[in-house]
């Protein structure tokens, strides 16, 4: 059974830092893996998919890696800014997406 | 319509009543999913549609939840004699077909809550 995990649950960082957010899978037999970003009380956004067969995807200040074999993938947010202040979703698609439980991420002026 | 779109955006029904949400995916898209997203339990997958295929009801966490997709279109979540433990964000999802090569796009969510 898949299972997906986001370290860290939370993050609070001053404007300008660079970011990692990591996602880990246990099963690699992923078709792709998406990374989306929800903001309170809102849906979900998709930000970045990674198929299988890809290392990394780019997305303006947003660099998404993906390592099938070792089941990792990280999420570069590079100069960040108060508006990037969201929670950030991993899912990693089989026949279905299961989801991370997320990493709450706060950027303060 | 240019996104995906749910209705209610919110519900607050009784114990025991039942209800139904509403998805409609984006035009053309064939895969259908719907999600639920719980406090304190993130998001997990309920049930899946692909074309005229039998949809994927593994996800489903009882026998009161049920879905249908009429006209591979739109698609109706109904939960029968809701309980508290229901109360979540239910989440649409679609993409242009099943198989990993395609983003999911997910509407805003309907919020219930059960009394």
């Amino acid at each position: 059974k898949q299972e997906v995990t986001q370290i860290p649950a939370a993050l609070s960082v001053p404007e300008g830092e660079n970011l990692v957010l990591n996602c880990s899978f246990t099963d690699s037999a992923i078709y792709n893996l998406q990374w989306f970003r929800q903001d309170p009380g809102k849906g979900l956004t998709s930000l970045l998919l990674i198929q299988s067969s890809q290392r990394e995807q780019t997305s303006g200040r947003l660099n998404a890696s993906l390592d099938k074999s070792s089941g990792r993938s990280t999420l570069y947010i590079a100069a960040s800014q108060p508006g990037d202040s969201a929670t950030y979703l991993c899912a990693a698609y089989t026949d279905k997406l299961i989801f991370g439980t997320g990493t709450r991420l706060q950027v303060f002026p | 319509g240019a996104g995906v779109s749910q209705s209610p955006s919110n519900k607050v029904t009784e114990k025991g009543k039942d209800v139904e949400l509403r998805c409609d995916p984006i035009s053309g898209h064939t895969a259908l999913y719907w999600y639920r997203q719980s406090l304190g339990q993130g998001l997990e997958f309920l049930i899946y549609f692909q074309g005229n295929s039998a949809p994927d009801k593994s996800g489903l966490p009882s026998d009161r939840f049920s879905a249908e997709r009429t006209g591979g279109s739109v698609s109706t979540l109904t939960i029968q004699r809701t309980q508290q433990e229901d109360s979540a964000v239910y989440l649409c999802a679609s993409t242009w077909t099943s198989g990993g090569a395609w983003e999911q796009f997910f509407g805003p969510g309907t919020r219930l809550t059960v009394l």
